[in-house]
């Protein structure tokens, strides 16, 4: 079946520094992808809309400069969290409608961010 | 988009049927109901989604009440596998199809 993949799976980086997490849609074509994090025992919250082409949609309370998003293709989305400070450790998790219809959405695996 | 209630937590044994409720009086016409669930460190999964009817398949089933203000996922023979969050979600049929979680239902599955 459709399977979209994540890495890195983990990351630890120094606060300040910048950290990228890509998303790829592995056989199947996705102009729209998802972003969300995750704190620990606590729900996914949805962060933004990647649109292959185009800009970002990003939810309310999310800052577009903090986290940038990039669609370049139809198969990869990318995530960079800029200046990453403690705050920011999380689980970041993305999706992919295979498409275009009220179909499933398939989610990556996730990658667990530490900032020291 | 339209707010979905579930229980916090529920517990069941191995080998039982379980029953997961939700709640969803607010739902409109062309929200689809979706359930997802979330294993310990990893991404969520898609387990089914219905609209009026009930539906089968080869993980669970979904009842929806007739007036479609709650619906209910059934997973026959629960296995230790089953422990995750389960998550109840409307999602519009058109616009951004995106998936907003609520707080969904941690379920234990006790040997």
């Amino acid at each position: 079946g459709a399977v979209v993949s994540q890495h890195p799976s983990w990351v630890i980086c120094k606060s300040g520094t910048s950290v990228k997490i890509e998303c790829r849609s592995l056989d199947f074509q996705a102009t729209t992808m998802f972003w969300y994090r995750q704190f620990p025992k606590q729900s996914l919250m949805l962060m933004a809309t990647s649109n292959e082409g185009s800009k970002a949609t990003y939810e309310q309370g999310v800052e577009k400069d903090k986290f940038l998003i990039n669609h370049a293709s139809l198969t990869l989305s990318t995530l960079t969290v800029t200046s990453a400070h403690p705050e920011d450790s999380s689980f970041y998790i993305c999706s992919a409608p295979r498409t275009s219809t009220n179909e499933k959405l398939f989610f990556g695996s996730g990658t667990q961010l530490s900032v020291l | 988009d339209a707010k979905t209630t579930q229980p916090n937590s529920m517990e069941s044994n191995e080998e039982e049927p379980v029953h997961l409720p939700c709640n969803h009086s607010t739902i409109s016409g062309t929200d689809y109901i979706h359930w997802y669930r979330q294993l310990p460190s990893q991404g969520p999964e898609y387990v089914i989604h219905g609209l009026t009817s009930n539906v089968n398949n080869r993980m669970a089933s979904l009842a929806i009440a007739e007036d479609r203000k709650s619906s209910t996922l059934i997973l026959h023979r629960a296995t230790l596998r089953d422990a995750a969050v389960y998550y109840c979600i409307l999602r519009e049929i058109q616009g951004a199809q995106k998936l907003v979680f609520g707080q969904g239902t941690r379920l234990t599955i006790n040997p």
